[in-house]
């Protein structure tokens, strides 16, 4: 298996500008999970989802930030219009979920997608 | 709230050193703690602790957890330069859903 992949990345933008990351699960894991991590937050749960559909999005930081899972291998994190605040690494990572307790919580991540936003 | 609480948040050492990193948590209905590595990429998996399972071990690496401290170490012995990495300790919230929560890692730097 590939793993999970990730791209662009890497992306510079400028501010106000559209930015969409994208995420391909490793296949058959039926959660998918966002994360963005900075020096100063370390890496916070953006959202995920369990069979396409999101299950907890409270961390996603305001309405400039969305995400989409339209079928069991892709998912994008778009923001719009993106700001510098935004700078930072963003890791998309999938698991199998609960079937039993064993390695449930395993979650493994693609190589992220590191934005700039200048 | 679900807290991570990960001591030092760097370290440096010589190799063949042996280094303690340390976590702390603070979770209801505790199901499951896990220990990451981090290098310039993404983090990779090492340990996962549970109630039935204490300690874990895998080479130079090893992991206890004290469920009723609320806390956990993981120890390096003999390090090499190639253990120079973020270590990041997560626990999946209250509640039992899948997510992690993360601490913010103790940067390990091992210098030759």
């Amino acid at each position: 298996d590939a793993g999970v992949i990730q791209s662009p990345r890497h992306e510079v933008t400028e501010m106000g500008q559209e930015v969409t990351l994208r995420c391909k699960p490793i296949s058959g894991h039926d959660y998918l999970f966002w994360y963005r991590q900075t020096m100063m937050r370390g890496l916070e749960l953006l959202i995920y989802f369990n069979n396409n559909v999101p299950i907890d999005d409270s961390g996603m930081p305001e309405d400039r930030f969305s995400a989409k899972m339209p079928n069991a291998s892709f998912s994008t994190l778009k923001i719009q219009p993106s700001e510098p605040r935004d700078s930072a690494v963003y890791f998309c990572a999938s698991n199998l979920g609960g079937r039993g307790f064993s390695g449930a919580n395993v979650l493994t991540f693609g190589a992220g997608s590191r934005l700039t936003v200048l | 709230e679900d807290k991570v609480v990960q001591s030092p948040l760097s370290l440096v050492v010589h190799e063949g050193d042996t280094v303690t990193l340390n976590c702390s948590y603070e979770v209801t209905n505790f199901r499951s703690l896990l220990w990451y590595k981090q290098e310039k990429k993404a983090p990779t998996f090492l340990f996962m602790l549970t109630s039935s399972g204490i300690e874990k071990k895998s080479g130079r690496l090893s992991s206890i957890l004290d469920k009723k401290e609320l806390f956990s170490i993981l120890n390096i012995t003999a390090t090499q330069t190639g253990d120079s990495a973020v270590y990041l300790c997560a626990v999946p919230p209250q509640g039992g859903s899948e997510k992690l929560v993360f601490g913010k890692g103790t940067k390990l730097t091992v210098n030759p």
